[in-house]
């Protein structure tokens, strides 16, 4: 079975713009997670979906936003890029269930702000 | 507010050695989740080890194991018989129902 997959890799964007990364969970995974990583530092939680509604929120501007779709893939959504956006975006799924299940991880989004 | 807390910015460690790298959490919850996770340089999030937190025995998965002190709030990761693969950034995690929280990582350096 194929892990979490996101896209792009890599990303650049000029500040005030808008980015949308995508995350496909490990297949029969109905939970997607959304993390921040600038470098040096731990995730930070953005987001946690459950079929395909809002299950968690962490302390990030009404400027994230995400959905998750009937497939269970998601979208993270930011708008009016700063350059304090720059990081790793991170992208977990997990097993069938809201349980507290181990989340796995994929290789993430690297967004570069200019 | 549930944090969680890496005091070692770095570790070093001889190969073949065993290296323990220690992690606080605060917390007013009963039922949580508390894991290790390994992020080497190509940067993805490999799940080395899971603690229930009603489960007194502590976890273990080959060379990893922890020592999970619930009362004290503690969450160590003992690596055994450390290898050059080891050699990564460590983070410690806490997870409830809707939250997820990480410390901010131990870098592990493994010398040959």
């Amino acid at each position: 079975d194929a892990g979490v997959t996101q896209s792009p890799t890599h990303l650049i964007k000029t500040r005030g713009q808008h980015v949308t990364l995508r995350c496909s969970p490990i297949s029969g995974h109905k939970s997607v997670s959304w993390y921040q990583q600038v470098l040096g530092q731990g995730p930070q939680f953005i987001f946690q979906y459950y079929e395909k509604e809002e299950r968690g929120r962490g302390n990030f501007p009404d400027r994230f936003s995400a959905r998750q779709f009937p497939n269970y893939s998601s979208e993270l959504n930011v708008n009016a890029l700063l350059l304090g956006d720059s990081a790793l975006y991170l992208c977990a799924s997990s097993s069938p269930g809201q349980g507290v299940y181990e989340q796995y991880f994929g290789p993430g989004t690297r967004l570069t702000v200019t | 507010a549930q944090t969680v807390t890496q005091s070692q910015p770095e570790m070093s460690v001889q190969e073949a050695e065993t290296v323990t790298l220690s992690c606080t959490y605060d917390t007013s919850e009963s039922d949580y989740y508390l894991f290790w996770y390994k992020q080497p340089p190509s940067r993805q999030m490999i799940l080395v080890i899971r603690q229930e937190a009603y489960k007194q025995q502590n976890a273990t998965e080959n060379r990893f194991s922890v020592n999970f002190q619930k009362a004290a709030k503690s969450f160590s990761l003992k690596i055994s018989d450390s290898q050059l693969g080891d050699a990564a950034m460590y983070f410690c995690a806490y997870r409830s129902l809707n939250d997820m929280r990480f410390g901010a990582g131990t870098r592990l350096t493994v010398k040959p």
